[in-house]
């Protein structure tokens, strides 16, 4: 029974790339949430998503980011024009139930950007 | 200034003693759950507690829960090299928003 997966682990962009990360749910898990960590910080929340819907986005910023959970596959974090300060790891997490339940977290992709 | 505050920030004791960790929140919470981080890794999960319960155990992990206080603490008893992480507190708010507010974590060593 596989957990979170999260791909890629490291991934590496220029600025002004687009920098797409993938999270795969624990099986049966409908609800994915994103979060980022910057060196040193705790975790801040982006995004939720249920399956093809996008459920809370208060913490994405309102520009070049953009989330989906579509029917099939898997939940895709993208953004777009990277700059420096995108820089940090992006942690999924995944729930079989809404937000009051346990959420199960990936390992994490390390974005850098030169 | 952000929920789920965990004091102290970093911790740094003899293997066998005991680690303690407390987190401190504003609102009201449906629940609080504390997680482990081993560096540069994903997040573990420990123990969820609910508002309506006071105390938890999972092996040598206690966990311990104020809701008056606003405050919960988790306790390492007999504490080990493989302790060493960073602890965090995630806190789900009862008003029905939908994200778990992480703290900025306890960062334990546990010296051998």
């Amino acid at each position: 029974n596989a957990g979170v997966m999260q791909n890629p682990r490291h991934l590496v962009r220029r600025r002004g790339q687009e920098a797409r990360l993938r999270c795969s749910p624990m099986k049966g898990h409908s609800h994915v949430y994103w979060y980022r960590q910057l060196p040193e910080e705790g975790l801040k929340f982006m995004v939720y998503l249920q399956k093809e819907n996008i459920i809370d986005e208060s913490g994405m910023p309102k520009e070049r980011f953009s989330a989906e959970f579509p029917k099939e596959g898997p939940s895709i974090l993208r953004i777009q024009q990277v700059v420096r300060g995108d820089s940090a790891a992006y942690f999924c997490a995944s729930s079989l139930r809404g937000t009051t339940d346990t959420q199960y977290f990936g390992p994490g992709t390390r974005l850098t950007v030169l | 200034s952000q929920q789920g505050e965990e004091d102290p920030q970093a911790l740094s004791i003899q293997e066998g003693e005991n680690a303690t960790m407390n987190c401190s929140y504003k609102t009201s919470i449906n629940n609080l759950q504390w997680y482990r981080q081993n560096s540069g890794r994903g997040l573990v999960h420990l123990i969820l507690i609910r508002s309506n319960e006071r105390e938890k155990h999972s092996g040598r992990l206690r966990v311990t829960l104020d809701t008056s206080k606003k405050s919960s603490s988790l306790l390492i008893t007999a504490s080990r090299a493989a302790d060493t992480a960073s602890y965090f507190c995630a806190t789900a708010y009862t008003s029905g928003t939908y994200k778990y507010i992480f703290g900025t974590g306890t960062r334990l060593k546990v010296l051998a």
